[in-house]
């Protein structure tokens, strides 16, 4: 059983384009986030959200959306992509909010601008 | 701002040797966490280290936490060519996880 699912793994598009990534943990857990990881392998929290309330809301261009249903799904939106977006982008849950247990992560969505 | 810095950056071993993967950050913190991540893969948790002075090992690798001296080390004992992979450090403030440079480790037979 998948903890932590993302969809789709791989999004090639170009640039200007609108895209969506979306997040889905059957972990029970109330936390979610989103995390880019550039080319030098180098990860930055982009977003937190708890029981559906954004709580981190880090210096990421305002065409990064993120939406949360319900608390079990946390997915991305992003408005006229640009080369720079070119990244993995990684999805993970925990329980708690200001102390969290561990985060779990999801297998990544490895997204490039064209 | 919290910076998080890992050395080294690169690490390549022989298998059986013993090594130190040090994490230094730059504020008060006694959450700690140490992930892995092979190639293409995703982060998969180490280790959770919640104090001062706190220890955990697992196989042949071992974490551990000195908050006063901001200092987290992460030994790797004998190693194998299974524990090639980078590897993280996350210091955690009120939820929010920076991450370290990471280190890949490769290891040679």
């Amino acid at each position: 059983d998948t903890a932590v699912s993302q969809t789709p793994k791989y999004l090639v598009t170009q640039m200007g384009n609108d895209k969506s990534i979306k997040c889905e943990q059957n972990l029970g857990h109330d936390t979610m986030y989103w995390y880019k990881q550039d080319s030098k392998k180098f990860l930055k929290i982009m977003f937190s959200y708890n029981n559906k309330e954004l709580i981190i809301n880090e210096t990421v261009p305002n065409r990064f959306s993120p939406k949360s249903p319900d608390k079990a799904h946390l997915n991305l939106h992003i408005n006229s992509l640009e080369l720079g977006d070119s990244a993995v982008y990684f999805c993970a849950s925990s329980q708690g909010d200001l102390y969290a247990d561990t985060q779990y992560f999801g297998p990544g969505t490895r997204l490039t601008v064209l | 701002e919290l910076k998080v810095e890992q050395n080294p950056l690169f690490l390549s071993m022989q298998e059986g040797k013993n090594y130190t993967i040090y994490c230094n950050y730059s504020t008060t913190s006694d959450r700690l966490y140490w992930y892995r991540q092979d190639p293409g893969k995703s982060l998969e948790s180490l280790f959770v280290l919640l104090s001062n002075g706190a220890v955990k090992q697992e196989g042949r690798l071992m974490a551990s936490l000195d908050t006063k001296a901001r200092l987290s080390t992460l030994h790797i004992t004998a190693a194998v060519h299974d524990l090639s992979a980078t590897y993280f450090c996350a210091v955690d403030i009120v939820g929010k996880l920076t991450f370290g440079t990471g280190t890949r480790l490769t290891i040679i037979p």
